[in-house]
């Protein structure tokens, strides 16, 4: 079935490197994309989403790429902070009709920023 | 504060007893669902309510009831719970074609 995805399971950065989270998806029919960030113990937050009229955007030190053409998904962290360690999951969505509410996650990339 | 409340946070209890959890939001969505989420699986749709008295099941639904009779209202009931129930739930609510927010969480353990 289609699915929403994640190219590697665990990222280990630097403090004050940049980090970069992919995500690939299958459903063509999806037109909107968020990321969440998942803390130990907390639910899922939002950080950022992207609909399918745009290619980039961004939010402070955060900026999301989507590529329709390869349905890949990235989620770049500009200076990683240690409290920027968490699970990042991507998850796709309907902007509207059929579907809209439903939500489809990827597994979650977990990030550990090295002091 | 827009939030989801879910409660309890923690909770252990023994095979077959009756169980439920909260979920209340107050920025009047019309969707709510229930996830669990277990290592290495991610999150996993339980249920979901598309509003008041509409609910379907969503990836994993067995062993799991729920009910939507107030747009604010969403629990999780598990008539007889058993211990591969363990696990970390979410319960989540969205409108149409925005980001979903997303309760704190409840650890339950059966033991």
């Amino acid at each position: 079935g289609e699915s929403v995805g994640l190219h590697l399971p665990t990222l280990s950065v630097q403090e004050g490197d940049n980090s970069i989270i992919n995500c690939a998806y299958s459903n063509s029919a999806s037109d909107y994309f968020i990321w969440y960030k998942q803390e130990s113990g907390k639910g899922p937050q939002f950080i950022i989403d992207i609909r399918s009229n745009m290619d980039k955007r961004q939010g402070q030190r955060v900026t999301v790429l989507l590529n329709k053409t390869v349905k890949h998904l990235s989620l770049q962290i500009a200076a990683t902070q240690p409290g920027d360690s968490a699970v990042y999951f991507c998850a796709e969505n309907r902007a509207s009709g059929a579907g809209s509410y439903q939500l489809t996650f990827g597994k979650g990339t977990k990030l550990s920023v090295i002091p | 504060e827009a939030q989801v409340t879910q409660n309890p946070r923690y909770l252990i209890t023994v095979t077959g007893k009756k169980l439920t959890v909260t979920c209340s939001q107050n920025m009047n969505h019309e969707y709510m669902s229930w996830y669990r989420q277990d290592p290495g699986l991610g999150l996993r749709q339980i249920y979901y309510s598309m509003n008041v008295e509409v609910t379907d099941k969503g990836d994993v639904p067995e062993g799991y009831k729920v009910s939507r009779k107030e747009k604010r209202n969403f629990p999780l009931i598990l008539e007889s719970p058993s211990p591969n129930q363990t696990s970390l739930y979410f319960c989540a609510s969205k409108r149409a074609g925005t980001e979903a927010f997303f309760g704190q969480g409840t650890r339950l353990t059966v033991v």
